[in-house]
This record gives structure tokens, sequence and C-alpha cells, in this order.
């Protein structure tokens, strides 16, 4: 059975930093894109990134390109996510996404990360 | 980017009756669009890939259609558990992006 296990929820003060896990098993970690994708309170889906663990080539979306950084350990079968310095507006659930081999819909989803930056 | 866009924003339908959600994209994503269901407090799940195909489980009451730039998913005969937010997504060009989605609520 595939699984995205995603590490628990955070809450971190502004200007902290912060990497959040997704851990897939089930199926070839190293063979499927992984995307993280962000869902802000009340609000819809963005994609933030992709990352092949085969051998790391990451895409970011513009929006988040140099606000984050996306990275994967094949050896243990996570991929992850980070900020270096939070801000109250990266308040959101946050969800691990495995892509379809060969095309790049999500056919598997974590349960979601729920980070809140606050002071 | 291409924009995705989502009508209406709040669908209202009662029981038994169809639902049929739009979605645009801004430049043609040829048939590489996905529909997820969302409910609340939980993760989004597949329901259709490739504009039409229905992913496992998914049962033959819902239906994706078009290509290019517009797209349908219809929902014959709402259940119970169909009442939620739909969003679609396109994956045909990086940055993959996703429609604001469509509430579907009880009429």
């Amino acid at each position: 059975e595939v699984q995205l296990v995603q590490s628990g929820a955070e809450v971190e003060k502004p200007g902290e930093s912060l990497k959040i896990s997704c851990k897939g098993s089930g199926y070839s970690f190293t063979s499927y894109w992984i995307g993280w994708v962000r869902q802000m309170p009340g609000k819809g889906l963005e994609y933030m990134g992709i990352i092949y663990p085969g051998d790391s080539d990451t895409r970011y979306s513009p929006s988040f390109q140099g606000q984050v950084t996306i990275s994967a350990d094949k050896s243990i079968s996570t991929a992850y996510l980070q900020w270096s310095s939070l801000k109250a507006s990266d308040t959101a659930m946050y969800y691990c996404a495995r892509l379809y081999s060969g095309t790049y819909y999500v056919d598997y989803w974590g349960q979601g990360t729920l980070v809140t930056v606050s002071s | 980017e291409i924009v995705v866009t989502q009508s209406p924003a709040t669908l209202s339908v009662s029981p038994g009756e169809r639902a049929t959600l739009s979605c645009r994209a801004s430049q043609t994503v040829s048939s590489n669009l996905a529909w997820y269901q969302q409910k609340p407090g939980q993760a989004p799940r597949l329901l259709i890939y490739g504009a039409s195909t229905r992913a496992t489980g998914i049962p033959a009451r819902l239906s994706g259609s078009g290509s290019g730039t517009e797209f349908t998913l219809t929902i014959r005969s709402l259940q119970s558990e169909d009442f939620a937010v739909y969003y679609c997504q396109q994956y045909n060009n990086w940055p993959w992006t996703f429609g604001q989605g469509t509430k579907v609520e009880i009429k």
C-alpha cells in the first residue's frame, strides 16, 4: 500500500527555521516525483515545488522560489520542505503528494502538516 | 504561468440532482487536467486525470470531459458524500496550477 506520512503539526515564531518531512512507503521512492502543496487557512491549493528523489532534480514555482527549500534523502525515502526564516504568512497546511509516473497528476497525498507561525 | 479558473465558486444542489462544474485554462493544456475532491479536515483525493479518466474507486456517476482550455466535471445524482470542494489542476506546463475551487453544497 502506497503511503505518504508527514511529520506532525508545528508552532513556531517568526524568524525561526523549520523543516517538515514526508516519508514514502509501499513503492519505489526514487521513481516518482514528490510535490509540495500549500493551503492557507480557508483558501485553495498552490503548488510550491517538486523533487525527483532519484537524482534530486528540483523545480520551484516562481512564487516560492527563494522562499523555501525542497530536498530529499532517498536512503530513508523521505522528502523535506524547509524554511530559513518563517513569516506569519507561512501559516498554512502543507501537503506532500506523489506524482504519477510519466505524467504529473497527484495520485497519492500525505495527510498534511499544519504549520502555525505566531509571535 | 497558466491561470486556471473554476466556475461557479459555489454550487447549491439538492441530493439526487446533477452538478456541472466548469474549469477553464488561460492557454491550452491538452488533456493534462485533473480533478480533486476535498472534504473539511482532509487531504484532497484524485477523482479524474487525463481530463476524463476516472481514478481507481471513483464511481461512474462522476465524469470528466473537455480538452484544450475548457473542461467539465459532471456529477450525476448527487449523494451525501459528494458535497465537498472540487479543484481542477493543469499539469501541462510547469508550474502546475490549481483552480480556486468550487464548493458543492446542499440546497
